[in-house]
């Protein structure tokens, strides 16, 4: 079935140090991926999005890049912070007019001192 | 937080007892969604609504019904809670005032509640 997955469920770097987060997804029909931030306790928290009719996105101190060829999608974080530790979930957008979205398992991160 | 607020935020109950879970919302948004997250996995998509008196199913809708009276509720019943249904709920909404799609497809979470089924 379509579906949506990460590779790694865990992620350790240090501070200072680049993130890379990766997703997989299976949907090629899917048009539209979010990445989510959760803070333990918390709500998820929209990061940056992208369309397919893209390849790369940036926003503030954070990219993601599709590659639509392998169905693959991206979260890199510049210069990783204390405050970056969390679990980040991808998300992809199943096209019908509701606008429903699939997410993945989430990977957590974890940013050593 | 996109004005949204959810009650309980902490609830534990009996196995076959009903629950009401209730999302409020201040900003006359059309869409809104239910999400049950559990340990390893991602968020599911329990119902969703695109205005009021609509909604259809999502992914684990068994056990679960909805309702949406007026634009700013959203209210989500265990209709008999069970053991598996302890988890916890977030709901979200896309914004949109009542009468349009969405103006964008990102979807904004509530700050979730707890349920414990025992």
């Amino acid at each position: 079935g379509e579906s949506v997955g990460l590779h790694l469920p865990t992620l350790s770097v240090q501070e200072g140090d680049n993130s890379i987060i990766n997703c997989a997804y299976s949907n090629s029909a899917s048009d539209y991926f979010i990445w989510y931030k959760q803070e333990s306790g918390k709500g998820p928290q929209f990061i940056i999005d992208i369309r397919s009719n893209m390849d790369k996105r940036q926003g503030q101190r954070v990219t993601v890049l599709l590659n639509k060829t392998v169905k693959h999608l991206s979260l890199q974080i510049a210069a990783t912070q204390p405050g970056d530790s969390a679990v980040y979930f991808c998300a992809e957008n199943k096209e019908d007019s509701s606008y429903k979205l699939i997410f993945g398992s989430g990977t957590r991160l974890l940013v050593r001192p | 937080d996109a004005g949204i607020t959810q009650s309980p935020r902490h609830k534990v109950t009996e196995t076959g007892t009903p629950v009401t879970l209730r999302c409020h919302q201040t900003e006359n948004h059309r869409y809104m969604y239910w999400y049950r997250q559990d340990p390893g996995h991602g968020l599911r998509l329990i119902h969703y609504s695109y205005g009021v008196k609509d909604t259809d199913k999502g992914e684990v809708s068994d056990g679960y019904s909805v309702s949406r009276s007026k634009t700013e509720d959203f209210l989500l019943t265990l209709e008999s809670a069970t053991s598996s249904q302890t988890s916890v709920y977030f709901c979200a909404i896309s914004f949109g005032t009542s009468g349009s799609l969405p103006t964008t497809n990102e979807q904004f979470f509530g700050p979730g509640t707890r349920l414990t089924v025992l």
